[in-house]
């Protein structure tokens, strides 16, 4: 167990809807980190929250948006959702904010099927 | 394009064997972890190597950084049935002078056969 916790485990939704994902970091953890894995693309990073703020952004769709809050927990607002955004959806989350020097604790995921 | 290629895709090796996986970029690593996922699970850290020539072991696994630092390897010596699952490199790729762009390889695959 990373200690980091997400919420929910699976989702089924139909194409067009809008989903939020939670992510609870480690106790400690000032960063945030959202990834999506699928088949075709592999682990794709999203964006990347420390302390509140946005820090890095990767290959997040303009459909697709994030937020830290003042707990450190973080959601990611996933909307008009089309069958390709079916994936994995991971968070993971670190003490520090660059990652090649802290290392990364993953949460187990949320598996997000979209109909 | 894949910007960290790892190879092999798969590998099936008899327990007991040793083994070893690659990753390879074509840009400078700032940076290199190496997780492990069992299908459908969360990731798992197993290391991080920052420096040119760097090297470390845990348990039955080593990782080294190759001193270009653009190649690392995994290598696992007396495989168990334990070390199966899928192995993922991941490195913070700068571009244009700002660091956050974290790439994966595809991973590889691992079974061991008892």
């Amino acid at each position: 167990d990373s200690g980091v916790t997400q919420t929910p485990k699976h989702l089924i939704t139909a194409t067009g809807q809008r989903v939020t994902l939670r992510c609870s970091p480690r106790s400690g953890d000032l960063s945030v980190y959202w990834y999506q894995q699928s088949l075709d693309q592999g682990l794709q990073f999203l964006i990347q929250y420390y302390n509140g703020e946005e820090r890095a952004k990767g290959n997040i769709l303009e459909r697709f948006s994030a937020q830290q809050f003042p707990d450190l927990h973080s959601e990611l607002n996933l909307s008009s959702l089309e069958l390709g955004d079916s994936a994995l959806y991971f968070c993971a989350s670190s003490v520090g904010a660059s990652p090649i020097i802290y290392e990364q604790y993953f949460g187990p995921g949320t598996r997000l099927t979209v109909t | 394009s894949q910007e960290l290629e790892q190879s092999p895709q798969s590998l099936i090796v008899q327990e007991g064997k040793n083994l070893t996986i690659n990753c390879t970029s074509s840009k400078t690593l700032y940076g290199l972890y190496w997780y492990k996922q069992k299908y459908g699970e969360g990731l798992i850290f197993l290391m991080m190597l920052q420096k040119g020539g760097e090297e470390k072991s845990h348990e039955k696994i080593t990782a080294k950084l190759d001193e270009k630092k653009q190649q690392s390897s995994l290598h696992i010596t007396a495989s168990q049935p334990s070390h199966a699952g899928i192995y993922l490199c991941g490195a913070d790729l700068p571009y244009g002078g700002s660091q956050g762009n974290l790439i994966f390889g595809k991973g590889t695959k691992l079974s061991v056969k008892p």
